[in-house]
């Protein structure tokens, strides 16, 4: 079936740090992909998509580009904040019509001062 | 607007009793889903409903677990009887026909 794999936690940088979170898939065909941001105490939230191959997705300075060759979609932003510290969840859905998200463990991010 | 409101937002109770969760989507989406968050798991999918009808429930654990939407406004995730390896958080996502699904604050529920 299919399936995320990201890239286990945690991370620890410094403010205005690169960051990187990898993220693979297994799917057939071209199953749109996301990355969801979820901060503590509360549920999670769509930061950003990209529904098919060589789209990028990007919000509040974090970028994803939609890999088919090598089936990933890792996220990446220049410069940390303080207030990125998070977890941050790689999910698809399939092609085909179904509503089904996968997630990825999640991967827990915190930036330090 | 509001977003998608889940009650309670804490739960203790002991194993064997009957727990309900509670749901209330955002006006006019058409999809509700139920998931469950555990360190071991991960995120997982129990059920998807569409247009109040059950469409996925192939992640429903057993049959402990049903999940009804009565009408478009309410949904409820119950346990029956509870056990303790059901201690999670679970939350309650809605969305509008293939666009985002926008996530509840979510139950974090605890069985003794």
């Amino acid at each position: 079936g299919d399936s995320v794999t990201q890239m286990e936690g945690p991370v620890t940088l410094s403010e205005e740090a690169f960051l990187t979170i990898n993220c693979t898939y297994t799917a057939t065909g071209y199953p749109s992909l996301f990355w969801y941001v979820q901060y503590p105490g509360e549920g999670l939230q769509l930061l950003l998509k990209a529904t098919k191959a060589d789209d990028k997705g990007s919000n509040k300075g974090f970028e994803a580009t939609y890999r088919k060759e090598t089936t990933s979609f890792h996220l990446e932003k220049g410069s940390v904040q303080v207030s990125d510290s998070a977890v941050y969840f790689c999910a698809l859905r399939s092609q085909g019509g179904s509503e089904k998200l996968v997630f990825g463990k999640g991967t827990k991010l915190t930036v330090n001062p | 607007d509001a977003g998608v409101i889940q009650s309670p937002r804490h739960e203790v109770t002991e194993m064997g009793q009957e727990v309900t969760l509670r749901c209330k989507p955002i006006s006019g989406h058409d999809y509700l889903f139920w998931y469950r968050q555990t360190m071991m798991r991960g995120l997982e999918l129990l059920i998807y409903f569409n247009n109040n009808v059950p469409i996925d429930d192939s992640g429903m654990p057993e049959d402990r677990f049903s999940a009804k939407m009565p009408n478009a406004s309410f949904s409820t995730l119950k346990i029956q009887p509870s056990e303790p390896r059901d201690s999670a958080v679970y939350f309650c996502a809605s969305s509008l026909g293939g666009g985002p699904q926008h996530f509840g604050d979510g139950t974090r529920l605890s069985i003794l």
